[in-house]
């Protein structure tokens, strides 16, 4: 079955520690995004990826980084410098300018 | 910039019809989607509209203006299953390829 898969589903992490969440989609789409969700709001975009190799940064890049070396995997790492990082993760991919399909989430939590 | 706009809340009875409204400010437009998301989980895709006009699709329908910059989600024959945050997507300029997401709307359905 093509989909979008996620991991792990809980993370947690330890202030001044990176963490990197996987992403990964068999759905052959080139678009690929990462968006953040916290408690009762919206998905607010951090980066996002139309071609392997090539990445442009969302409206909260800050604290963040990502790759694209394959078209099948988006990692998002989680850097000691987003100084806020606890909340809800979501990857999604998309044909572009078509609905995008969501992984499962990650919850991330600082401890 | 792009500003979305939705009720935060709204509440219907079981078999009921609700209106959800989402307004928009966006630079270009290609096209408005709307997603259901439950609590702790994916966002999963409902409607796609690019053109103006009615897209119906089993109880969900949506309707898009885009010279009011205007779009509502109608749910027919409500269930307890409905119950869930519905978002409102816009996707902007085509060089960008990506969705600016309202906050949400969280409907509660009342038996």
């Amino acid at each position: 079955d093509g989909g979008i898969t996620q991991s792990p589903k809980y993370l947690f992490r330890k202030e001044g520690q990176n963490v990197t969440l996987s992403c990964e989609q068999n759905l052959n789409h080139d678009a690929m995004y990462w968006y953040r969700q916290d408690p009762g709001q919206g998905l607010r975009l951090i980066y996002y990826s139309q071609i392997v190799n090539d990445f442009q940064k969302g409206d909260i890049a800050e604290g963040y980084s990502v790759s694209r070396e394959k078209k099948e995997s988006f990692p998002l790492t989680v850097t000691s410098a987003q100084k806020n990082p606890t909340a809800f993760y979501l990857c999604a991919s998309s044909i572009l300018n078509r609905e995008a399909f969501f992984g499962q989430g990650t919850r991330l939590t600082v401890v | 910039g792009q500003n979305i706009d939705q009720p935060t809340e709204m509440t219907a009875t079981e078999g009921a019809i609700v209106q959800i409204n989402c307004t928009y400010q966006t630079s270009g437009f290609n096209g408005l989607f709307w997603y259901q998301q439950h609590a702790g989980e994916a966002p999963t895709f409902l409607s796609y509209n690019v053109l103006d006009g009615l897209e119906e699709k089993g109880r969900f329908s949506s309707f898009l203006s885009r010279s009011k910059g205007y779009s509502y989600l109608l749910l027919k024959e409500l269930q307890m299953k409905d119950s869930a945050s519905y978002l409102c997507a816009v996707k902007g300029d085509t060089n960008a390829g990506k969705s600016t997401f309202g906050d949400g709307t969280t409907l509660t359905v009342k038996p």
